[in-house]
């Protein structure tokens, strides 16, 4: 069965380093979404992209966050200066219209 | 703020017994509910979702709406252990308004 998958699955970085976050989504699914998930909290939603552009971001994605898609299979966040705060799992998921959501695997970020 | 509301639980069951998930929702103009299973380190899996009011059934799940309650539940038959794990309620809003907003998610123990 076809599967979201993320890389790397455990990154590392100082503050106030850049971290690009890599997504693969299911191949033929249009709708791309990222989440975060700060331990012991609830999934947040921090943006959705759809036709090569965003189509609609939480107040979370501010101007530290951007998203790409800079082939026909990837799917990448990008944080530009990271803060001890941006510590969190972060989810990409995938939808082949906007309703059902499947989530990849998750990446881990620890800001030191 | 629109919210999804769980009971954080706790919630232990034993095993063989009917789980009996519950979830409000503040925003009327949802649309779209689902149920997500997140095992503990892990992304959140779905297991089911609902758009109309009513039961939907899918093997051991039943998903519950009551659109003019803003409720909806989670029914697991005959709980296995394997069922030990976060249930997640997320709602979405409006039609075009792709996000998922979760719940906190309630702990589900099936004790053997």
């Amino acid at each position: 069965e076809p599967e979201v998958t993320q890389t790397p699955s455990h990154q590392v970085t100082q503050m106030g380093q850049e971290v690009i976050l890599r997504c693969v989504p299911i191949s033929n699914h249009l709708y791309f979404y990222w989440y975060r998930q700060i331990l012991g909290q609830k999934v947040e939603f921090l943006v959705s992209f759809y036709n090569n552009e965003i189509s609609e971001k939480s107040e979370i994605f501010d101007d530290q966050f951007s998203v790409e898609r800079p082939d026909g299979s990837n799917f990448t966040l990008k944080i530009r200066s990271t803060k001890l705060e941006d510590s969190a799992m972060y989810f990409c998921a995938s939808s082949p219209t906007y309703n059902e959501q499947f989530f990849g695997p998750g990446t881990r970020l620890t800001v030191l | 703020q629109k919210e999804v509301e769980q009971n954080s639980g706790p919630l232990s069951v034993p095993e063989g017994a009917i789980a009996s998930l519950n979830c409000t929702y503040s925003d009327r103009g949802s649309q779209s509910f689902f149920w997500y299973r997140q095992y503990s380190g892990k992304s959140p899996e779905l297991i089911m979702s609902i758009y109309s009011n009513g039961d939907k059934e899918d093997g051991r799940f039943t998903a519950q709406l009551n659109k003019a309650s803003q409720y909806v539940s989670l029914l697991i038959r005959d709980s296995q252990p394997s069922d030990s794990a976060t249930y997640l309620c997320a709602v979405r809003a409006l039609q075009g308004n792709e996000k998922l907003t979760f719940g906190t998610g309630t702990r589900l123990t099936i004790i053997p």
